[in-house]
């Protein structure tokens, strides 16, 4: 079945940039998205990129998105402390519209 | 009004008990979800609800038993649970769980932190 994979952490420097990295299954799939769940909250939107992109910029944010490898990735730039959070890469069957999720990517902001 | 709201944020139970978690949305969406939080899991679909009809049930055992009255509200009853039903328990809602061209973005409340003993 459809898989959607992440690595469960990530450390860096303050102002250092994160790379937070993805995998997926499904090549029919019309949209996929970065969630951002900060600690004792819900999850967030955070960005999202159509199949039909290769990039998708958003301040310090960079979407990454290679079709051929099936591979997403999320660039935040100058990471700050308040970027520690869990985010979680999705992608949408285009078969009934459910997000197919990964584990999330927990990161971790050193001073 | 925040946009979806659960209650309560932390619940307790014994194996016998029987318990309800509630959701609420203020954001006039049709479409409302439950979802599974565990550690180091991709968060798991229980159940979907569109226009107050149930749409999706991926296979929840039956001490799971969601209920929804109208467009804003969302429960799940819980009875007879397990330790490893011990989780997170995330509501959403989005304006359409089953909209072909729009985004779909999903609305979560702050989720419910449930332990079974």
């Amino acid at each position: 079945g459809e898989d959607v994979e992440q690595s469960l952490f990530l450390s860096v420097r303050e102002g250092d940039s994160s790379v937070i990295n993805c995998t997926y299954t499904d090549s029919s799939s019309t949209y996929l998205y970065w969630y951002k769940q900060e600690p004792g909250a819900g999850l967030q939107l955070l960005t999202y990129i159509f199949s039909n992109m290769d990039m998708k910029q958003d301040q310090r944010l960079t979407v990454l998105l290679n079709k051929k490898d099936k591979h997403l990735s999320l660039r935040i730039a100058d990471t700050q402390t308040g970027d520690s959070a869990i985010y979680f890469c999705a992608e949408r069957e285009d078969s009934n519209y459910q997000l197919i999720w990964g584990a999330g990517t927990k990161l971790i902001i050193k001073p | 009004e925040t946009g979806v709201t659960q209650t309560p944020r932390h619940l307790v139970m014994g194996m016998t008990n029987k318990k309800s978690l509630k959701c609420e949305q203020h954001l006039g969406h049709n479409a409302m979800y439950w979802y599974k939080q565990s550690a180091k899991k991709p968060l798991e679909l229980m159940f979907v609800y569109n226009f107050k009809e149930q749409t999706e049930n991926n296979s929840v055992p039956s001490r799971f038993s969601p209920e929804c009255p109208n467009s804003s509200h969302l429960f799940l009853h819980l009875h007879t649970l397990q330790p490893e039903d011990s989780a997170l328990y995330l509501c959403a809602s989005s304006q359409d769980g089953t909209t072909s061209g729009g985004l779909g973005e999903l609305f979560f409340g702050e989720g419910s932190r449930l332990t079974v003993l």
